[in-house]
């Protein structure tokens, strides 16, 4: 079974600056696919980026990126010039395959960030 | 836009009751899950469906029973509802296969009195 961890409960961030949210797993596959979600106070979950393991380059959106370390099994994201918006829980998730052709996702418990202005 | 709605974002209900949690969503996805998202505990798959009629159980689908007779709709059912299934509950949609991201719902805050 798949595990993810986030390590930090919570964490906050002046406006402007760079976070960066933790997120390590634990799997036996080779093949498989890391999100990063979002959900703002009192809104619904948006996916903020994604990872495909077989690719070795970080994927980017805008202000977010990931640092994939494969052999590690971390996948931070880093939010550079935070803005009050990105004031949310973040959460850490992988896809696994559960079988009959469907996947599974697997989330951490979440980081609570906060953007100070 | 995909677009995932549940039928209530606050629910309150007494111990024993029959609960029923509808979702839609509108884009056409065979696949649909349940979660329930705790404080601490982030989310954790109740019930997830690929396909009409088809119900896997998730990490956690004691206490609970689902029902997918439409593509668009996945009910999530407490048969009869206790106190430590207040929580909230979110829907999500997804198309097959290893690379789509679901979508989620707006979620429906439950509490079990």
């Amino acid at each position: 079974a798949q595990t993810v961890t986030q390590s930090q409960p919570e964490m906050s961030v002046q406006e402007a600056e760079t976070v960066t949210l933790s997120c390590t797993y634990d799997t036996s596959e080779n093949n498989y696919y890391l999100f990063w979600y979002k959900q703002p106070p009192s809104r619904q979950m948006i996916l903020v980026i994604r990872q495909e393991a077989y690719k070795q380059q970080n994927a980017t959106e805008n202000r977010f990126s990931v640092n994939f370390q494969k052999a590690a099994k971390s996948f931070s994201l880093k939010i550079s010039d935070s803005q009050l918006g990105d004031t949310a829980m973040y959460f850490c998730a992988f896809l696994a395959y559960s079988g009959a052709g469907s996947y599974q996702l697997t989330f951490g418990k979440g980081t609570k960030l906060s953007v100070i202005p | 836009d995909v677009k995932v709605t549940q039928s209530s974002r606050y629910l309150v209900k007494r111990t024993g009751e029959k609960v029923f949690l509808e979702c839609v969503q509108d884009m056409d996805h065979e696949n649909m899950f349940w979660y329930r998202q705790d404080p601490g505990l982030g989310l954790r798959l109740i019930y997830f469906s690929y396909d009409v009629k088809m119900k896997e159980k998730g990490d956690i689908p004691e206490g609970y029973s689902v029902s997918r007779e439409k593509k668009e709709r996945f009910s999530l059912i407490l048969e009869s509802a206790s106190t430590n299934q207040t929580s909230m509950y979110l829907c999500a949609s997804s198309l097959p296969g290893q690379n789509n991201e679901q979508f989620f719902g707006p979620g429906t805050r439950l509490t079990v009195l």
